[in-house]
């Protein structure tokens, strides 16, 4: 059964500081890798996905992830953040033909002034 | 616009009622998702459906059920027999062969 792991429940980090929210899988096939983010009471929206083309993967709002089978990680980053960025942040990977996500138990960011 | 509409936002029941959430799209996809979020836990995978008229059991189905008899429809319903019901429901919906899915804005369940 495929599964991931979020290091850490809370991240806080300044304005313009690197955002890194860390992720990492257990498959015994090749996974498919999402990262997502909700707003408080709201659903979850796609940040970006990877499908086993490139490695390094660019989303939406400045983050991107890189998916690094040595270590089984899928580790998100963002150069410099903002204020917009608290949030939670959910990682999920996706394997076999039933195509369903398995998330982890999500990292909720939070941005200082 | 095409989405996911899950309705109502925030639904109060009363222990030993049934009670149903709504989940409809407009997407054209095949397959859609229930998922039950608690604080901590992530989102846990209830149940799915990829046709009409055919779904599967998740991680957590006890206490719930679904139908799906439209494309467009997938109903869940949350039992008197599921034991802790006050939650965060999500209901998602995806194209099989591509991953990832689109999800609602979600349902409140609280039990009073």
């Amino acid at each position: 059964a495929q599964s991931v792991t979020q290091l850490g429940s809370h991240v806080s980090v300044s304005e313009g500081a690197l955002v890194l929210l860390r992720c990492n899988y257990s498959s015994s096939v090749p996974p498919y890798l999402f990262w997502y983010v909700q707003y408080p009471n709201q659903g979850l929206q796609l940040l970006l996905k990877y499908t086993s083309a490139a490695t390094l993967v660019k989303g939406i709002n400045g983050f991107e992830a890189e998916f690094k089978k040595s270590e089984t990680s899928f580790h998100l980053t963002k150069p410099s953040a903002h204020m917009s960025d608290a949030a939670e942040y959910f990682c999920a990977v996706s394997v076999g033909n039933d195509y369903k996500l398995s998330f982890g138990a999500g990292t909720t960011v939070t941005v200082r002034a | 616009d095409g989405g996911i509409t899950q309705s109502p936002k925030y639904l109060f029941r009363k222990e030993g009622q049934n009670v149903t959430l709504s989940c409809e799209q407009n997407l054209n996809h095949d397959a859609m998702y229930w998922y039950r979020q608690d604080p901590g836990q992530g989102l846990r995978l209830i149940y799915y459906s990829q046709i009409v008229n055919d779904f599967q059991k998740g991680d957590i189905a006890e206490g719930y059920s679904v139908s799906r008899e439209k494309k467009e429809s997938f109903p869940l319903t949350v039992t008197s027999a599921q034991k802790n019901p006050t939650a965060f429901y999500l209901c998602a919906s995806s194209i099989v062969g591509n991953r990832g899915a689109f999800f609602g804005q979600g349902t409140r369940l609280t039990v009073v």
